[in-house]
């Protein structure tokens, strides 16, 4: 069964509005989450890594004010996009370990696609 | 800097053997994985490789060569609902993937 939880799976927001994207890992603590972000016939390109209790890592080109991440807790990350515009209409999605080895794969939530109008 | 290179598309007919190659260069190197990814959905994980060598699993196999900084993954008896985008990413360092462009895979019978 899925490992990783993601909601919404789909939200059409207007442009100028705040989206709020909700990761859980489920029967397991995640201290580290990470978020993808993955345009039409594209590769899923890291956004950031979401630390718990601390601040996120962001990637070159990603700007933290837009894409606020938040995780308050060693199940849940959340990712905002603020003042979402229609270049922002994407499919993101969460990802995380069960284990720390770096041979424990990731496992992806079914995913966001978001789409502003 | 940060490459990793697949075919973009591959076509095969049910019943058949396809190899799908990445070849990558990365600043660090903690082994590589494979991921199936269907249209609108979340990938999903296949295999993964730290030492040289083939890893079988099944109908998918999967190789590394870390001298030649290359892989491939092997699809044997293809089905139909082999139909997905193949992706090869490369673990950095224990934390996230890096992952490359995918191979679109259409199978048909």
């Amino acid at each position: 069964g899925a490992v990783v939880s993601q909601h919404p799976s789909r939200v059409i927001c207007k442009s100028g509005t705040s989206v709020k994207i909700e990761c859980r890992s489920l029967d397991f603590q995640a201290t580290t989450m990470f978020w993808y972000r993955q345009f039409p016939k594209q590769s899923l390109m890291l956004m950031a890594t979401s630390n718990e209790g601390s601040k996120a890592t962001y990637e070159q080109g990603v700007e933290k004010d837009k894409f606020l991440i938040n995780h308050a807790s060693l199940t849940l990350s959340t990712l905002t996009v603020t003042s979402a515009h229609p270049e922002d209409s994407s499919f993101y999605i969460c990802s995380a370990r069960t284990g720390a080895a770096y041979n424990s794969p990731l496992h992806f939530g079914n995913g966001t696609r978001l789409t502003v109008t | 800097g940060q490459n990793i290179d697949q075919p973009t598309e591959m076509t095969a007919t049910e019943g058949a053997i396809v190899q799908i190659n990445c070849t990558y260069q990365t600043s660090g190197f903690n082994g590589l994985f494979w991921y199936q990814q269907h249209a609108g959905e979340a990938p999903t994980f296949l295999s993964y490789n730290v030492l040289d060598g083939l890893e079988e699993k099944g109908r998918f196999s999967s190789f590394l060569s870390r001298s030649k900084g290359y892989s491939y993954l092997l699809l044997k008896e293809l089905q139909m609902k082999d139909s997905a985008s193949y992706l090869c990413a490369v673990n950095q360092a224990g934390t996230a993937l890096i992952f490359g462009k995918g191979t679109t895979l259409s199978v048909s019978s």
